[in-house]
């Protein structure tokens, strides 16, 4: 059966260095995956898309990466901040199906 | 451009009553998505749907639940009949699938329903 394991449930990090978090998936193909953050009590924020044909994406400190050979992804923050304290979730989906399957999510905390 | 509304935030109801949580999408998006999440755990796909049109109902439970998504207003979820494994919250999504441009498959997500079965 497919299966999405996201590293660890809780990651602490100093404040600064940079946050790695990782997302193995097995029994699938995904034509795209997403990360979103989510707050306590609140919904998930939608942050970056990464399809299966691309290598690595940026958007300002975060940077994504896709390898469909190891069935993994990883995600960077980079000069990481008490404000991105939050449970990160990763998202995958097939090519033509409209329905996220989304792992169970790290919390990760930024110490000051 | 406002985002996902989603009402009410909060919902206590007591066992074998009914549930309704409502949805309204982003502007200008036609995909509705409803997802569940159980307490510890992750977000579970439930159903999506266009407007007037049930497209993948593979996460929903066989009985007691339905969801709608009428030509006028908002996406419903009904529950009827709730019992205490009920209790989640649940969060409603939209898409601009279909529109040239960007990442159509972003899905954006409502500030959830938490649904409390007495």
């Amino acid at each position: 059966s497919q299966k999405i394991e996201q590293n660890s449930e809780a990651l602490n990090i100093q404040e600064g260095k940079t946050a790695t978090l990782t997302c193995n998936y097995t029994n699938y193909s995904p034509a795209y995956l997403q990360w979103y953050r989510q707050d306590p009590g609140r919904g998930p924020v939608f942050l970056l898309l990464i399809r299966e044909n691309e290598k690595e994406k940026r958007k300002e400190r975060l940077k994504v990466t896709f390898d469909t050979t190891l069935k993994q992804s990883l995600f960077h923050i980079t000069a990481s901040q008490p404000a991105d304290s939050a449970t990160y979730l990763c998202a995958l989906a097939n090519f033509g199906n409209e329905k996220l399957t989304f792992g169970t999510g790290t919390r990760l905390t930024i110490i000051p | 451009n406002a985002g996902v509304m989603q009402n009410p935030r909060h919902l206590v109801r007591r066992r074998g009553q009914e549930a309704r949580l409502r949805c309204s999408p982003m502007k200008g998006h036609s995909h509705v998505y409803w997802y569940r999440q159980l307490p510890e755990e992750g977000l579970k796909f439930m159903v999506y749907l266009q407007k007037e049109n049930i497209i993948d109902e593979s996460g929903m439970p066989k009985e007691r639940f339905s969801a709608e998504f009428p030509k006028e207003g908002p996406s419903i979820l009904r529950i009827q009949q709730v019992v205490r494994g009920d209790s989640a919250a649940y969060f409603c999504a939209s898409s601009p699938r279909g529109l040239a441009g960007g990442d159509q498959e972003t899905q954006y997500f409502g500030p959830g329903t938490r649904l409390l079965v007495l």
